[in-house]
């Protein structure tokens, strides 16, 4: 079964205005961390942000904020005021609660900002 | 400065033919990894290692092995490679917390003919 799912293959935003990306985790674990990288055309992998399940606030790292819904099983990125170089493809991963040692990614979305 | 170091960067060869992809760490990271890209999948993986001499499986290690003797090497060997094995193989480490996020090498472009 997936563990992560990023449903958005692609998505467009305009400059300066802000987008969601979307991720969505399956663990029976109480224990997990979330986390987001942004892969760009030249092939490396950022880290983004950071999420702990215990966390009761929302994770933000500059514009990179993260809106974590445990109930429902969620860790969208929110980007705020767009910019051509966010353009790039964008994972979820998930650390395991059961075994600290083991990660999933999610297939990635790749985001494409328009002047 | 910081950073995980793979190499090569890129290599074509042909089934059979066995390859090591090197990766080094000089952070002093306990936890070091083996992921592979493929498209539509996004990164999988392969091998992990906790520590020195310590190694386990990740989600598709079939055909690959590891070893750590030494806290900065991680290796991935591919002693028969086949053609499924072409993809983007990434390696990362990170300090054992577990907020603590990996930091990546910049990937080995692997054909396997």
């Amino acid at each position: 079964a997936q563990k992560i799912t990023q449903t958005q293959p692609g998505m467009f935003v305009q400059e300066k205005e802000a987008v969601t990306l979307d991720c969505t985790y399956d663990t029976s674990d109480q224990s997990y961390g979330l986390f987001w990288y942004k892969q760009p055309s030249s092939g490396e992998m950022i880290f983004l942000i950071y999420q702990g399940s215990y966390d009761e606030q929302n994770a933000t790292e500059g514009r990179y904020s993260l809106n974590f819904q445990k109930a429902r099983k969620s860790a969208n990125l929110v980007i705020s005021a767009s910019q051509l170089g966010d353009s790039a493809m964008y994972f979820c991963a998930m650390r395991d609660g059961n075994n600290f040692n083991k990660f999933y990614f999610g297939s990635g979305t790749k985001l494409n900002v328009k002047p | 400065e910081a950073q995980v170091t793979q190499n090569p960067r890129y290599l074509i060869t042909v089934t059979g033919k066995k390859l090591t992809v090197t990766c080094s760490q000089n952070m002093n990271h306990e936890y070091m990894s083996w992921y592979r890209q493929d498209p539509g999948l996004g990164l999988r993986q392969i091998y992990y290692s906790m520590n020195v001499e310590v190694t386990d499986k990740g989600d598709v290690p079939e055909g690959y092995k590891v070893s750590r003797k030494e806290k900065r090497n991680f290796p991935l060997i591919l002693e028969s490679p086949s053609p499924n094995q072409t993809s983007l193989y990434f390696c990362a480490s990170s300090f054992l917390d577990s907020n603590q996020p990996q930091h990546f090498g910049d990937g080995t472009r692997l054909s396997i003919l």
